[in-house]
């Protein structure tokens, strides 16, 4: 059971938009720690979609962007398109754990 | 643009050893920490732990008895060594460049900005 909850798949259409949860507890989001998230698509390299809750690295375009409300973050992804089928996991720090990088459990994204 | 590759053997037997080495180009490991994290068949991500460029290490508790991260600066380097290996730790294993949070002078965690493309290794006898 990992530390952080997401949902197991979600789907949209094409130019829709979707939205993955990540939920938290008062020792690692909730706490204040900053949310990350990456996309895993298969046989590629993991990427970083964004960091510090709402911060899109160099080359990751606008369609993605993230938030942070108390122990929960969202990623959010409109104008769905076929590559962005992937798996999808949000990380956050735990400070009830010695400290540990945590991860949530993976969501995957299915564009129908 | 800064690139991580991961190279060790894809077979280890049981009880054993798994060592894996990261190749940092691009950047140093001098600069930065170097984290590892894995994936088991069907299953989510696994931090494993990190060694920051000062040489201090942090470990994920349900495997810092077996584990042991080292970097070699001569070699821009790092690597992971897993102790007593069960079939349980069959999964891939990703290098990644890590980096902490800082915002106005409060530490907010660790992500990983670049992985590396990843190194199966299978637990068999």
């Amino acid at each position: 059971q990992s530390a952080l909850t997401q949902p197991p798949s979600v789907s949209g259409a094409p130019g829709q938009k979707v939205t993955i949860s990540c939920t938290g507890t008062t020792s690692n989001i909730g706490a204040g720690y900053d949310v990350h998230w990456y996309q895993l698509l298969p046989g590629a390299t993991p990427k970083l979609l964004i960091f510090g809750n709402n911060n899109r690295p160099s080359g990751v375009p606008d369609r993605f962007s993230g938030s942070k409300s108390g122990a929960s973050a969202s990623l959010a992804i409109t104008g769905l398109q076929a590559e962005d089928e992937a798996d999808y996991y949000c990380q956050s720090y735990d400070n009830s754990l010695s400290g540990s990088m945590i991860f949530g459990g993976g969501t995957t994204l299915t564009v129908l | 643009q800064v690139q991580l590759q991961e190279s060790g053997p894809g077979l280890v037997k049981p009880s054993e050893t798994l060592s894996l080495t990261c190749t940092v180009s691009g950047g140093s490991v001098s600069t930065y920490s170097c984290g590892w994290i894995r994936q088991s068949p069907g299953k989510g991500l696994e931090w494993i732990g990190y060694i920051y460029n000062t040489g201090s290490t942090n470990y994920n508790p349900s495997l810092e008895s077996r584990v042991t991260m080292s970097v070699d600066r001569s070699k821009n380097q790092c690597s992971l060594n897993l102790r007593s290996v069960t079939a349980a730790d069959t999964a891939v294993y990703y290098c990644a460049r890590g980096l902490d949070r800082v915002v106005v002078n409060k530490w907010k965690g660790h992500y990983c900005d670049y992985w590396g493309q990843g190194n199966l290794v299978t637990v068999s006898s």
